[in-house]
């Protein structure tokens, strides 16, 4: 157990609806960082905040958004959604911002779109 | 950006013997080079990880090497159990700009007993 939480574990919606994904971070760790993981993509980074301030972005859509709460949780939230975003959905968190820090992985959220 | 390339996609060992997987990265900058292990239906978990500073870790049956010069690391198991199958990423992050990481395709290892 990696001490990084998500819910929900599954989440089945149809097209043009919006999801929100919701993770907490290890006890102590600052940052959240949100992967996508699909069959054709593989691992891909998509964005990360620390201390409530987004620091990274990756390849995050535009219709995909987070944030980062004061009690440092994170939400992911996913619009309009289409077929091709069903994936599985990982966040993890560090200690801190600076390069080089260990990631430790949540569960994950699968998400499927029909 | 950096590009991480993993060899090879899929592995199958005898219980036992030692597996072998191998990452390039292209990014010089790149500084630190975790490795992940993905059981079926869980998130990956860290199992090693090597810093530039140092050309080889090892941690019990597991061992990471690295070669900054030719820019690729490797991740070494040996006395393979079935209890190793699953999915293995190697991934980079780079020493400027964010800590994410970027990750390679995967590699499946199945250790048959």
């Amino acid at each position: 157990d990696s001490g990084v939480t998500q819910t929900p574990k599954h989440l089945i919606t149809a097209t043009g609806q919006r999801v929100t994904l919701r993770c907490s971070p290890r006890s102590g760790d600052l940052s959240v960082y949100w992967y996508q993981q699909s069959l054709d993509q593989g691992l891909q980074f998509l964005i990360q905040y620390y201390n409530g301030e987004e620091r990274a972005k990756g390849n995050i859509l535009e219709r995909f958004s987070a944030q980062q709460f004061p009690d440092l949780h994170s939400e992911l939230n996913l619009s309009s959604l289409e077929l091709g975003d069903s994936a599985l959905y990982f966040c993890a968190s560090s200690e801190g911002d600076r390069p080089r820090g260990e990631q430790y992985f949540g569960p994950g959220t699968r998400l499927t779109v029909t | 950006g950096e590009n991480v390339e993993q060899h090879p996609s899929t592995l199958s060992v005898q219980e036992g013997d030692s597996a072998v997987i191998k990452c390039t990265y292209s990014d010089s900058a790149s500084n630190y080079f975790p490795w992940y292990k993905q059981e079926l239906g869980k998130g990956p978990q860290l199992i090693i990880d090597i810093r530039s500073n140092v050309g080889e870790k090892k941690d019990q049956r597991i061992a990471v090497t690295l070669n900054k010069t030719a820019k690729h690391f490797s991740l070494h198991i040996t006395e393979t159990q079935p209890e190793d199958s699953a999915v293995y990423f190697c991934a980079a992050s780079s020493r400027t700009g964010a800590n994410n990481l970027f990750f390679g395709t995967g590699t499946r290892l199945t250790v048959i007993p």
